[in-house]
């Protein structure tokens, strides 16, 4: 069974500190994705990565792309309150034919 | 801009009655859409998916259906619910295995 780990399962930082968040796996993914989701809503694409090493800004955040595909990373620089809510990695497997989502990361940004 | 709307966004119901909930999008054509369900705020289980008219695939047995009479319609239905059918709904599309844009969702609720 392919399984895409995320870790820690839950975080909970004061405004200002950084953090990183995981996503493991032992196959390779052909692609990558990152979500945020607050709650009562749906989850909203951050960034899709493709390639072996790839590093991705989108302000604050950095996404970063195993070199052998097969995990991320997500670095959050100087976190801020508005930054709390549920962090997804989602993939599809070399060969794949599905999207499949890892359990998911709770950020909580105190202030 | 391409648009998914879901509804409705709460629901309470009772134990073996009916379940029908829509999502339309809007913007775009040929859609693939999915049904996604989401326990206590984690990950997210893909249960159906359509890549055309009338073509349904089933990742896991349950006491759901789906159908997708239009292009841009997909209703996730169910005779009987069951308590166990509680849970966070969502809607999904996109034009590649590696995209997926949710609706907002709906929370059901099987008492």
């Amino acid at each position: 069974t392919q399984l895409l780990e995320q870790s820690p399962q839950f975080l909970s930082i004061q405004e200002g500190e950084n953090l990183t968040v995981y996503c493991n796996s032992s196959s390779v993914f052909s692609s990558l994705q990152w979500y945020r989701q607050e709650p009562g809503e749906g989850p909203v694409l951050l960034v899709t990565v493709v390639t072996g090493g790839e590093v991705k800004k989108l302000k604050r955040l950095t996404f970063q792309f195993g070199d052998a595909r097969k995990d991320s990373s997500l670095h959050i620089t100087a976190a801020q309150p508005g930054d709390t809510g549920l962090y997804l990695c989602a993939g599809v497997w070399e060969y794949g034919n599905k999207l499949v989502f890892g359990a998911g990361t709770i950020l909580r940004v105190k202030s | 801009s391409q648009t998914i709307h879901q509804w409705p966004a709460t629901l309470v119901q009772p134990v073996g009655s009916p379940l029908s909930l829509e999502c339309t999008v809007e913007g775009t054509s040929n859609p693939n859409l999915y049904w996604y369900r989401q326990a206590a705020g984690r990950g997210l289980q893909l249960l159906f998916y359509s890549v055309g008219i009338g073509q349904i695939s089933s990742e896991v047995p349950q006491n759901l259906s789906a159908s997708r009479p239009q292009d841009r319609q997909f209703i996730l239905s169910s005779k009987k619910l069951l308590l166990s059918d509680s849970g966070f709904y969502l809607c999904a599309w996109g034009h590649r295995l590696s995209e997926a844009f949710f609706g907002q969702g709906t929370r059901l609720t099987v008492v």
